[in-house]
């Protein structure tokens, strides 16, 4: 089954602090994997992809086919870090499955 | 400005009553999709279409409806029939060109049922 899973529904951490959003997937293909962030009033965007192998605001995924995961890293928390954060398969055919998302709170 | 723009951001109904959300795309994407979104449920597919005049149903199609008569126009139509309405509906668009798998999403309704 073509899955995504999250483990953790809210992640709380301090400023400075690094952050780790969690992310496994479950697919037989060449998995394609994004994430997606959520900041307060805004629309739902892209952050990053593993293809293009960059990092964006500080985070970086790497995607690891032996444990599955594509988990999403930061070394350092900063305020506005704070969102929803959608961890995502995209599996070709028009179809992408989402995970049930991680919120991230960082605090002062 | 390119983008994803729906309509109403907020919408009260009552039950007994349908309603349609609006979505309007000017990126050019012929794929477009609505999900919905609950806490702690993630994002969950509700119809898709990846061309003009053809549609599918996605996760969650009972008691909505769609058309895609223009490439740029997706709207939504949540009938009496759906059980639980009330929630949050994004509308969104795919690049298949180019970095390809990306979704554009718009800003949201939030439908109420009262």
């Amino acid at each position: 089954a073509q899955r995504v899973t999250q483990p953790e529904k809210l992640l709380s951490v301090f400023k400075g602090a690094p952050v780790e959003l969690k992310c496994n997937y479950s697919y037989s293909g060449s998995p394609e994997l994004f994430w997606y962030v959520q900041y307060s009033r805004q629309r739902l965007q892209l952050l990053l992809r593993h293809i293009s192998r960059e990092s964006i605001k500080g985070f970086t995924a790497d995607l690891n086919k032996g444990e599955t995961s594509f988990h999403l890293k930061k070394p350092f928390a900063q305020e506005e870090d704070s969102a929803m954060y959608y961890c995502a398969l995209y599996t070709g055919g028009f179809k992408t499955i989402f995970g049930a998302g991680t919120r991230l709170f960082v605090k002062a | 400005d390119g983008g994803i723009t729906q309509s109403p951001k907020y919408l009260f109904r009552k039950e007994g009553q349908n309603v349609t959300l609006s979505c309007e795309q000017n990126l050019n994407h012929d794929a477009m999709y609505w999900y919905r979104q609950d806490p702690g449920q993630g994002l969950r597919l509700i119809y898709y279409s990846q061309i003009v005049n053809d549609f599918q149903k996605g996760d969650i199609a009972e008691g909505y409806s769609v058309s895609r008569e223009k490439k740029e126009s997706f709207p939504l139509t949540v009938t009496s029939a759906q059980k639980n309405p009330t929630a949050f509906y994004l509308c969104a668009s795919l690049r298949t060109s180019g970095s390809a798998g990306e979704l554009f999403f718009g800003e949201g309704s939030r439908l109420t049922v009262l």
